[in-house]
């Protein structure tokens, strides 16, 4: 168990409305990650931490935006929610070595 | 562009039997490779990984091959299991900046039969 809690676990949301989506881990990994798994896709990276306040994007980034104010928070925000959005959202957490570990998700849809 | 992939959606095998999954991949800078299994409204768990100076890392039941010259990989589960069952995703990482960010395949469904 590497500590990490995704909130809310499920979200349903009109299309243009915002949207977060909350990451929290315990025991204060410098990297975390938030990737989107769609079926014929496996899970692709939309942003990454390095650090408070230092983040990146990933492979699918448009349309999201991230914030990390705080070691233990990573924010996924959605300015204007579109239905190609509708995934399941997983964050993770990178351990001692390579290997990521990852929250238990976000299924999000965007009607 | 897939730059890993794993080309077969599902695999059935027998319980007991040896489950072999398989993934390619195309980018020369990939250094590290891993395997998640995941069940359905959880996520992905992390299994085992190998580092391209290696062509073999053995955990238990579960063994990973690396072939560089070929750019394939292939997970290994001796004896299969019914709670095997899940999706796997193989990943990988390297070539740069970027706090090792892993590129994952599409996934194999294995289920395992009694």
């Amino acid at each position: 168990d590497a500590g990490i809690t995704q909130s809310p676990r499920h979200k349903v949301t009109e299309t243009g409305t915002p949207v977060t989506l909350r990451c929290h881990q315990t025991e204060n990994h410098r990297y975390m990650y938030w990737y989107r798994q769609d079926p014929g896709h496996g899970l692709r990276l939309i942003h990454y931490s390095y650090g408070v306040k230092d983040t990146d994007k990933g492979e699918v980034s448009d349309g999201y935006s991230v914030s990390r104010s705080k070691t233990e928070d990573f924010l996924l925000t959605l300015e204007s929610a579109t239905s190609s959005q509708t995934s399941v959202y997983f964050c993770a957490i990178r351990g001692t070595s390579n290997e990521q570990f990852f929250g238990p998700g976000t299924r999000l849809t965007v009607l | 562009d897939q730059q890993v992939k794993q080309n077969s959606p599902s695999l059935s095998v027998q319980e007991g039997r040896i489950s072999i999954l398989n993934c390619d991949y195309t980018n020369s800078m990939f250094d590290y490779f891993l395997w998640y299994k995941k069940y359905p409204a959880e996520g992905p768990t992390f299994l085992i990984s190998i580092s391209s100076i290696k062509d073999k890392n053995e955990d238990g039941r579960f063994t990973v091959f690396l072939n560089k010259s070929a750019k394939h990989l292939s997970l290994h589960i001796v004896p299969s299991q019914p709670g095997d069952s899940a999706v796997y995703f193989c990943a990988a990482s390297g070539g740069g900046r970027g706090g090792n960010k892993l590129t994952f395949g599409t996934g194999t469904q294995l289920k395992v039969e009694l």
